[in-house]
């Protein structure tokens, strides 16, 4: 079934550690999103990604580095984790940049920092 | 920058009633506006989306939206609910006409949704 893979579903991470959580589509997408998803705030976006090589910050970049190296892959790290950082992330990917096309979104991937 | 408010946090109904949830946003050019669901334990999906002609928009599940452009709104409607739609409802807004911001969709903060039977 074609869609987004994130991993993993749940880490518990002690502060200070790194840690990179994967995203891959399946779908060809040009775009892809990093969101956090948090009780009472939304989802805010992290890190985007309008077409391979290419990233941008978003709402809540810092703490956050991504790359895409291809077409399929958008992983997010956390260099140094802080328990603010507790959260669950989503990965979205879409057709095109440029908001015209609807966001499919992976499972999630819930992170608790200690 | 762009901001999207949901007026209600937490909704609880009984089936059978009408629902409506508010949205509103800040930004006076050209947007394309999306309602995503995210039913308990899954991932969010989207319900409908308005991107430019009829501003009342047709949705899954029964579900349709108004777009009112005088009133920077974009209010989610079903008229009978049902338990199934219990879930948490976004909505969306990207600036369809801003280079700078294109392709960033902003979200509101969620409204939880509770049908009771």
């Amino acid at each position: 079934i074609a869609g987004i893979t994130q991993a993993p579903t749940s880490q518990i991470l002690a502060a200070g550690r790194r840690m990179t959580l994967r995203c891959t589509q399946d779908m060809r997408h040009n775009a892809m999103y990093w969101y956090r998803q948090d009780l009472g705030l939304g989802l805010r976006l992290i890190h985007y990604s309008n077409t391979a090589g290419t990233t941008g910050k978003g709402e809540v970049p810092d703490g956050y580095s991504v790359s895409r190296a291809n077409t399929d892959d958008f992983p997010l790290t956390l260099a140094s984790a802080v328990p603010s950082q507790t959260s669950v992330y989503f990965c979205a990917s879409s057709d095109s940049g440029d908001g015209a096309n609807v966001l499919t979104f992976g499972a999630g991937s819930r992170l608790t920092v200690l | 920058a762009q901001s999207v408010s949901q007026h209600n946090h937490h909704v609880i109904l009984s089936e059978a009633a009408s629902l409506e949830l508010g949205c509103n946003y800040s930004y006076g050019g050209t947007v394309n506006l999306f309602w995503y669901v995210q039913y308990p334990g899954q991932h969010l999906q989207l319900l409908l989306k308005y991107f430019s002609g009829d501003p009342l928009v047709k949705g899954i599940k029964g579900f349709e939206a108004e777009f009112i452009k005088s009133k920077f709104s974009f209010n989610l409607r079903k008229p009978s609910v049902q338990g199934s739609d219990t879930a948490e409802y976004f909505c969306a807004v990207n600036a369809a006409d801003r280079g700078s911001t294109l392709g960033r969709l902003y979200f509101g903060r969620g409204t939880q949704l509770t049908v009771w039977p």
